[in-house]
């Protein structure tokens, strides 16, 4: 069964610094990987994802990730936090088969950010 | 194009009672997702229905139940509700193609409705 690690559960950084977020997934076939952010009262928005090819992949918002198969990584970074990027987020992976596209969510890093 | 849609927003319901949750999937998908994020948490997968059917099923006991309309919208239903099923509730759409497993459509969640049971 496949299952992700975030290993921080908070992260405060100022913003105009760099941000990177940690993911660690178990998974035994090829991995699709995403990154979600959930900001209070709302919804998961997608930021980017991962299926194949080129293991740095640029989002929104100006996030990327890189996949590091060797590691079992698939870490967020973004160069200049703003304000606005205080929020939760979430590293997910996804399973494509007969139970059904799911994602098994790591249990988030919130990040906040000081002026 | 319209978004995922869910209602009510929040409910508050009493230990034992039954709650339904609705969801309207974006214009164009055919699938719907359940996830359960309990506070602090990631959210968990409960299941996926696909073409009225379900199409994969998480952890949950039988008492969570649901169902899949013509127009893919989707309904959850919690029977004999415990406290511990105190929760926001994500519906997630996709258009699920059987493409040989090649990818992982994206899913796209809706804002949640927010149970507290007492």
């Amino acid at each position: 069964a496949q299952s992700v690690t975030q290993p921080d559960i908070h992260i405060t950084v100022s913003e105009g610094a760099s941000l990177e977020l940690r993911c660690n997934y178990s998974y035994g076939a090829t991995p699709y990987l995403f990154w979600y952010v959930q900001s209070p009262g709302q919804g998961l928005q997608l930021l980017l994802k991962y299926f194949s090819g080129d293991t740095l992949v640029q989002g929104i918002k100006g996030f990327e990730a890189e996949f590091k198969r060797s590691q079992s990584s698939f870490n967020l970074r973004k160069p200049s936090v703003h304000w606005s990027d205080a929020a939760e987020y979430f590293c997910a992976v996804g399973a494509y088969g007969a139970a059904g596209n799911k994602l098994t969510f790591g249990g988030g890093t919130r990040v906040l950010v000081k002026p | 194009e319209t978004g995922v849609t869910q209602s009510p927003t929040h409910l508050i319901k009493t230990r034992g009672q039954q709650v339904t949750l609705r969801c309207s999937s974006q214009s164009g998908h055919n699938t719907v997702s359940w996830y359960q994020q309990a506070l602090g948490q990631g959210p968990q997968f409960i299941f996926q229905y696909y073409r009225e059917e379900e199409n994969g099923r998480g952890n949950f006991p039988p008492r969570f139940s649901g169902l899949q309309f013509p127009n893919y919208s989707s309904e959850l239903n919690v029977n004999a509700l415990e406290l511990d099923d105190s929760a926001l509730y994500l519906c997630a759409s996709s258009s699920n193609r059987f493409t040989g497993g090649s990818a992982l459509d994206e899913q796209y969640f809706g804002p949640g409705t927010r149970l507290t049971v007492t």
